[in-house]
């Protein structure tokens, strides 16, 4: 089945750095979807991708849809400390299908 | 606040006892979902239901029972655990199960089976 790599499994940054994560599969997928989940909570929808080679940005986090339609890659700027948490990717090859998961990147931020 | 809510948010129970999880979303969502989440694994998903008919059970043993009485409730039966279900049971809503499927979730359930 179709599986989402996100490596490394934690990052550490100082306060202030930007950061860059990205995921990536062998198979072909038509949406994109980033989402963070704090300690105790549920993952909350970040940014959605839908187009090969959209760019959206939220605020101080931006996002990608790779023009192979096989990765994405989210940034973030000026890191604070609340950025703290799991970022997960998702994506889904067609309409549908399932959503398919990474396993998520713990991002800590150093004050 | 996504618009998901889940009660219990914590619960603790023995193999032998039965308990219900329920997940509530406010955003006219048409598709809810069950997911379970275990450290170190990606998310795994349980059930999908879709205007209130299920359209996926993937693979779930029967310990685990939903119930969707409309598209905005849904809740997931417990009975007879194993110690290696506790996890964080998640649900998600989605205006539609398919197309391009953004789903919200909810604050989660951590169940801990003695």
């Amino acid at each position: 089945g179709q599986q989402l790599n996100q490596s490394p499994q934690s990052m550490f940054i100082q306060e202030g750095e930007d950061v860059s994560m990205n995921c990536t599969s062998s198979s072909i997928f038509n949406t994109w979807l980033w989402y963070k989940q704090e300690p105790g909570e549920g993952p909350v929808l970040l940014i959605a991708l839908y187009k090969a080679g959209e760019l959206t940005s939220n605020g101080r986090l931006t996002a990608q849809f790779g023009i192979t339609r096989k990765d994405s890659f989210l940034n973030i700027s000026a890191s604070i400390p609340s950025d703290v948490g799991i970022y997960f990717c998702a994506g889904q090859t067609g309409a549908n299908s399932k959503l398919t998961f990474g396993k998520g990147i713990t991002l800590s931020v150093r004050p | 606040e996504t618009g998901v809510t889940q009660t219990p948010r914590h619960l603790v129970m023995g193999m032998t006892n039965k308990k219900s999880l329920k997940c509530e979303q406010h955003l006219g969502h048409n598709a809810m979902y069950w997911y379970k989440q275990s450290a170190k694994k990606p998310l795994e998903l349980m059930f999908v239901y879709n205007f209130k008919e299920q359209t996926e059970n993937n693979s779930v043993p029967s310990r685990f029972s939903p119930e969707c009485p409309n598209s905005s409730h849904l809740f997931l039966h417990l009975h007879t655990l194993q110690p290696e279900d506790s996890a964080l049971y998640l649900c998600a809503s989605s205006p539609l199960s398919g197309a391009t499927d953004t789903q919200y979730f909810g604050p989660g359930t951590r169940l801990t089976v003695l």
